[in-house]
């Protein structure tokens, strides 16, 4: 069975860094492309970012380019989320998902981050 | 960017009746649709992918249409558990996601 479990969040001052993760298990962690989704309270769903495989290419939403970095450790199935320069605009449950067969087939509980003075 | 304008943004339907949701896309998006229902408090959970194909799990009751710009979910016989927020996603060019259908029971 396909799990994903983010840790990492909670409330952080603008302008400051966070750092999320998220362990996967019962899946083969370096043949699947991942992801990181945020969900804004109450609002809909943005992608923030992807990696390919070994962690060689990586992708960004807009919003993020700049201040945010995807990376993974194939050794220990974790994929992370580096946050520096947050906005309180930042302020969501980050979701960690997997690709295939769709970009973001299975999903993790999420992790809250609020950015709040 | 593509946009993805979703609709209606609620919608209150009776058990046993059939609902359909629409997603239209600012570009042809060639089939790289997806839908997904989250339940309140929980995270979203892929339901259909390529527009029209049924992810591992999902009830035969849930199904996707749809070609170039337009896209839909039609739900059959509508199950209290259905309850929930539906939204799509086109995988064509980057990811971008509708804004949302709520379902409730009338």
């Amino acid at each position: 069975e396909v799990q994903l479990v983010e840790s990492g969040g909670g409330l952080v001052q603008p302008g400051r860094s966070m750092k999320l993760s998220c362990a996967a298990s019962g899946f083969t962690f370096s043949d699947y492309y991942m992801a990181w989704v945020r969900q804004a309270p109450k609002k809909g769903l943005e992608w923030v970012a992807s990696i390919s495989y070994e962690g060689s290419s990586t992708y960004y939403g807009d919003s993020v380019k700049g201040r945010f970095t995807i990376s993974r450790d194939n050794a220990k199935s974790t994929l992370y989320l580096q946050m520096n320069s947050l906005r309180s605009e930042d302020t969501a449950t980050y979701y960690c998902a997997r690709r295939y067969p769709a970009p973001f087939a299975y999903w993790g509980q999420g992790t809250l981050v609020t950015v709040s003075s | 960017d593509i946009q993805m304008t979703q609709s209606p943004a609620s919608l209150s339907a009776s058990l046993g009746e059939t609902v359909t949701i629409e997603c239209r896309a600012s570009e042809d998006i060639y089939n790289g649709l997806a839908w997904y229902q989250q339940k309140p408090g929980k995270s979203p959970q892929l339901l259909i992918y390529n527009a029209n194909s049924l992810h591992t799990g999902v009830p035969s009751r849930f199904s996707g249409s749809g070609s170039g710009t337009q896209y839909s979910l039609k739900i059959n016989s509508l199950q209290s558990e259905d309850v929930a927020s539906y939204f799509c996603q086109q995988y064509y060019n980057y990811y971008t996601f509708g804004a949302g259908t709520k379902l409730e029971l009338k």
